[in-house]
């Protein structure tokens, strides 16, 4: 089955700076979605982004199905930004999504 | 509000006990999904459905079992035979295929003792 990679596992910011998260996957994806979850479990769609650019806020998100990998950029961050970042992909059979493993985020006040 | 309810937050269990956890959906979405997630890991799928009356096993179906009567609700029954079976588990929805992508719950903590 498909393969979904996460870098980096682990980053640590203070508030303020900026971060790049990358996803990388190992076969053509019909959909792509980034995930946010709380450090209390919730998961929130941040983007649903199969191809191009989309932002909101201060978040963005742009993935080049081509050359298999999206990326989550987040600036200014804030404390609230904390938590882990999932990127998960749907196959061309179009039955589910696979989860990557996650980036943990932490921003320091 | 439409939104995906999962109940109960937290629950424990006995060691040989059958115990079943609430999925229930109002945004009309045809297809739901269940996720099993352990400390500090990603997401594994457990069962999914489709449509009524229909679900498939995901990458970690055995000692698990599903149904799918109506469409706003897709429950999951942790049966004994599951090993190992103290887990986050999140259920989500979406329309067919996953179009528009996901909408979960805020999950179910299972914890055997």
């Amino acid at each position: 089955g498909i393969q979904v990679e996460q870098s980096p596992p682990d980053l640590i910011l203070q508030e303020g700076a900026n971060s790049t998260l990358r996803c990388n996957f190992s076969d053509s994806v019909n959909n792509l979605q980034w995930f946010h979850q709380n450090p209390w479990g919730q998961l929130i769609n941040l983007f649903y982004i199969p191809s191009g650019t989309k932002q909101n806020g201060r978040l963005s998100a742009t993935t080049v199905a081509t050359e298999r990998y999206s990326l989550l950029y987040i600036s200014s961050s804030q404390t609230t930004d904390s938590g882990v970042y999932f990127c998960a992909v749907e196959n061309n059979y179009g039955q589910n999504f696979v989860f990557g493993p996650g980036t943990r985020l932490s921003v320091l006040p | 509000d439409g939104g995906i309810t999962q109940s109960p937050k937290y629950l424990f269990r006995k060691e040989g006990q059958n115990v079943t956890l609430s999925c229930e959906q109002n945004l009309n979405h045809d297809a739901m999904y269940w996720y099993r997630q352990d400390p500090g890991q990603g997401l594994r799928l457990i069962y999914y459905s489709q449509i009524v009356n229909d679900f498939q096993k995901g990458d970690i179906a055995e000692g698990y079992s599903v149904s799918r009567e109506k469409k706003e609700s897709f429950p999951l029954t942790v049966t004994s035979a599951q090993k190992n079976p103290t887990a986050f588990y999140l259920c989500a929805s979406s329309y067919p295929g996953g179009s528009g992508g996901y909408t979960f719950g805020s999950g179910t903590r299972l914890t055997v003792v």
